[in-house]
C-alpha cells in the first residue's frame, strides 16, 4: 500500500524566513495531494493542496510544488509569521484508495 | 452549513466500558472516515463508508465498529475500551466524484482517556 514519509518532523525558522516541508509517497499512481494545518488543540485543516497533472500551484505566501518522476512534493511557506507556527500534514491519494497522512511536521516561527 | 459536528468533545472511561462517539456532517458528502491521532502523531485510519450501508475497514480497525444507516451520520462504537485507545478521534468526510476528489472536512474532534 502507499507510504507517505515527511521531513522534517520538526522545523524552526525566524519570522520573515522561508519554511519548507518535503514528502515522498511510494504509488505510483496517487493523484492527489493535500496539505492541512493542525494548530494546538485544533483540528486539521486544509491550506493547499495539488492534483498530479499540475507541477506547482501557488496561495498567497504558500505555494505546493509536485515532482512525479521523483515521486515528492513539498510545501513552501514565504515569509513566515508567528500564526504560522502549527503541525502540518501532507497526505496523498488516489482513486479507489484512501487518504495516507504523512507523519507531521511541527514548525515554529521565532519572533 | 454546520459541516463535520461530532459529540462529545472528551470523555473518560474506565477499562472495559463502551461508548458511541457521534459524527454528523450536513454537507451530503457521501464518504465519510473515523480517525485516531494519537499525541505527538499523524492521523490513521480507523474506519471509512462510501455512502449509506456500506463501511470497510481502514488501517486500525480492531476494537471499533461503525454502521452508517443514512448520510449524514456515521457513529463509531467503541466495545470493552482500553487504555491503547487513549487518543483524539477526528471524523470527516468529503465528496468524492468519479473523475475528481473534493476536499476532506473534519469535525472539531473527541478527546478520549480510558483509565
Amino acid at each position: 500500500g502507499e507510504n507517505v514519509e515527511q521531513h522534517p518532523s520538526t522545523l524552526s525558522v525566524q519570522e520573515g524566513d522561508s519554511a519548507v516541508i518535503k514528502c515522498t509517497y511510494s504509488d505510483s499512481a496517487s493523484n492527489y495531494f493535500p496539505w492541512y494545518k493542525q494548530e494546538l488543540g485544533k483540528r486539521p485543516q486544509l491550506i493547499i493542496d495539488i492534483r498530479s497533472n499540475v507541477g506547482e500551484k501557488k496561495d498567497q505566501r504558500i505555494a505546493v510544488t509536485l515532482n512525479k518522476t521523483a515521486k515528492h512534493f513539498s510545501l513552501h511557506i514565504t515569509e513566515t509569521q508567528p500564526e504560522d507556527s502549527a503541525v502540518y500534514f501532507c497526505a496523498s491519494k488516489n482513486y479507489g484508495q484512501n487518504f495516507v497522512f504523512g507523519p507531521g511536521t511541527r514548525l515554529s516561527v521565532l519572533p | 452549513n454546520a459541516g463535520v459536528t461530532q459529540t462529545p468533545k472528551f470523555r473518560i472511561l474506565k477499562i472495559g466500558q463502551s461508548m458511541t462517539l457521534q459524527c454528523t456532517q450536513d454537507m451530503n458528502h457521501n464518504y465519510m472516515y473515523w480517525y485516531r491521532q494519537d499525541p505527538g502523531m499523524g492521523l490513521k485510519l480507523i474506519y471509512y463508508s462510501v455512502g449509506a450501508g456500506i463501511t470497510d475497514k481502514g488501517e486500525v480497525p480492531n476494537g471499533y465498529n461503525v454502521s452508517r444507516s443514512t448520510t449524514e451520520d456515521f457513529p463509531l462504537r467503541l466495545e470493552l475500551a482500553a487504555p491503547s485507545q487513549t487518543s483524539v478521534y477526528f471524523c470527516a468526510s468529503s465528496y468524492r466524484a468519479e473523475i475528481s476528489y473534493n476536499e476532506q472536512f473534519f469535525g472539531p474532534g473527541t478527546r478520549l482517556t480510558v483509565l
